[in-house]
């Protein structure tokens, strides 16, 4: 299963853009990129999902380059609701449909 | 996408005891799955529940521990048996369609 690095956490703004970049090294060919977010005492949301290039949905971005080695997860003017903790994850090809959760990164949006 | 629900939300039980959590999913999913939280810590996938057959366990989880049961495509459970203190955690299901989706978790505490 790929494993992913991303940062532990991350300070910002209210109306500020928020960047969290996830590096995926040894993705495989047909594995998705997938990012949710979780809140306390709640079960991950599901935010957004690529395999290349740019998604974009009405909450993220999701920008992938060429080499699929990293992503970036891109909050367009977070609120203090964004607060929360945000995982990346890869999966979807060799290892089917089981995904890895790593560390996640805590996001903080300060008034 | 999939809206999933998890009964009970949470409990308080005794060491030695066994608890089954359920899980209902409001369409026919073909893959569900089942993970556990530690308090402040990342998912770590438990099984993945197949629909007709067993369970296919990670590395560290065993049936005897962690039986789980999938009689159709829209509804499982998962026990926790024999418990002591160090299960105390929250235990979440997921379901695939095109992508993952979570329900809420049930937050088990064991004295």
């Amino acid at each position: 299963l790929a494993k992913t690095t991303q940062p532990i956490s991350m300070d910002s703004y209210e109306g500020q853009e928020v960047n969290i970049t996830c590096s995926h090294n040894n993705i495989a060919t047909n594995d998705y990129i997938t990012w949710y977010q979780q809140f306390p005492s709640q079960g991950p949301r599901f935010i957004i999902q690529g395999y290349k290039t740019k998604v974009t949905n009405e909450v993220a971005s999701l920008f992938i380059p060429a080499d699929r080695k990293s992503s970036t997860l891109s909050l367009p003017r977070v609120s203090l609701s964004d607060t929360a903790v945000y995982y990346c994850l890869v999966g979807g090809g060799a290892a089917g449909n089981k995904l890895t959760f790593g560390g996640g990164t805590r996001v903080l949006v300060k008034p | 996408s999939a809206v999933i629900s998890q009964k009970p939300s949470r409990d308080i039980c005794q060491r030695g005891t066994s608890l089954t959590i359920q899980c209902q999913v409001d369409s026919q999913v073909t893959m569900m799955f089942w993970y556990r939280q530690q308090p402040g810590q990342s998912l770590t996938l438990i099984a993945t529940a197949n629909q007709g057959s067993e369970a296919t366990y990670e590395s560290g989880f065993v049936i005897d521990k962690f039986p789980i049961s999938r009689p159709n495509l829209t509804f499982s459970t998962l026990t926790v048996s024999n418990m002591s203190p160090e299960d105390s955690s929250i235990y979440l299901c997921s379901a695939q369609e095109n992508t993952q989706y979570f329900g809420p978790g049930t937050r088990l505490t064991v004295l």
